[in-house]
C-alpha cells in the first residue's frame, strides 16, 4: 500500500521560512516525479513545484525563487523549503505521487 | 498556460441519477495528461481518472471519462451517497500542471 506521510506545518510570520515533509512508502520512490499542491481556505486545487526522478525542479510563478523543492531518494523523503512566506501562502499543501497517490495535508499559516 | 474551465459549478441531484461533469482547456491537450480528482471536505484529493479514460485502482466502473482536444468528460453512470464531491479536472503534460476550478456534486 502506498503512504505518503507529511508533517512541517504551522504558524509563520510574513517574511517568515518554513520546511514541509513528506515520506513515502510501499513505492520505488526514486522512480517517480513527485509534486507539491496547495490548496487555499474554501478554494480549489492549486499545482506549487514538482521534482523529477533525475532532480529536475519546477515551479509555479506565484512561487518561483522563494520555495525550493528536493528530494532524498536514500530517505524516501520529498520536501519544500518555503523563504519569504507572504500572507497568500496560506493553504493546505499536499504531496503528490505523479498526482496518483496523495499525502494527508498540512496546513501552512501565514500572519502576523 | 492551460487554463481548464469546468462547468456546471454545482450539481444538485438524488443518489441513482446520471451525471455528466465538463472540463474545458484553453487549447488542445494530449489525452494522455488529462486527469479527474475527487475531494471530499475535509479529505486529500483521491486520483479517480488518467489519461482521459482510465479508472484509477479502486474506482468502480460507473466512473467513466471520455473526450479529447480540448473537451473532456467525467461521467458518473448511477450516483452513489459516497459520490457527493468536489471533481477536478487537470492536466499533466507539463508545466505549469493546471486544476480546473471544481465541480461541486451536492445531494438534492
Amino acid at each position: 500500500e502506498v503512504q505518503l506521510v507529511q508533517s512541517g506545518g504551522g504558524l509563520v510570520q510574513p517574511g517568515g521560512s518554513l520546511r514541509l515533509s513528506c515520506v513515502a512508502s510501499g513505492i520505488t520512490f526514486g522512480t517517480y516525479s513527485m509534486n507539491w499542491v496547495r490548496q487555499a481556505p474554501g478554494k480549489g486545487l492549486e499545482w506549487v513545484s514538482c521534482i523529477t526522478s533525475s532532480s529536475i525542479r519546477e515551479y509555479a510563478a506565484s512561487v518561483k525563487g522563494r520555495f525550493t523543492i528536493s528530494r532524498d531518494s536514500a530517505e524516501n523523503s520529498l520536501f519544500l523549503q518555503m523563504d519569504n512566506l507572504k500572507d497568500e501562502d496560506t493553504a493546505v499543501y499536499y504531496c503528490a505521487r505523479s498526482f496518483g497517490n496523495w499525502g494527508q495535508g498540512t496546513l501552512v499559516t501565514v500572519s502576523s | 498556460d492551460i487554463v481548464l474551465t469546468q462547468s456546471p459549478g454545482t450539481l444538485s441531484l438524488s443518489p441513482g441519477e446520471r451525471v455528466s461533469l465538463s472540463c474545458r482547456a484553453s487549447q488542445t491537450i494530449s489525452s494522455s495528461h488529462l486527469a479527474w480528482h475527487q475531494q471530499k471536505p475535509g479529505q486529500a484529493p483521491r486520483l479517480v481518472i488518467y489519461g482521459a479514460s482510465s479508472r484509477a485502482t479502486g474506482i468502480p466502473d460507473r466512473f467513466s471519462g471520455s473526450g479529447s482536444g480540448t473537451d473532456f468528460t467525467l461521467t458518473i453512470s448511477r450516483v452513489e451517497p459516497e459520490d457527493f464531491a468536489v471533481y477536478y479536472c487537470q492536466h499533466y503534460g507539463f508545466s505549469p500542471y493546471t486544476f480546473g476550478q471544481g465541480t461541486k456534486l451536492e445531494i438534492k
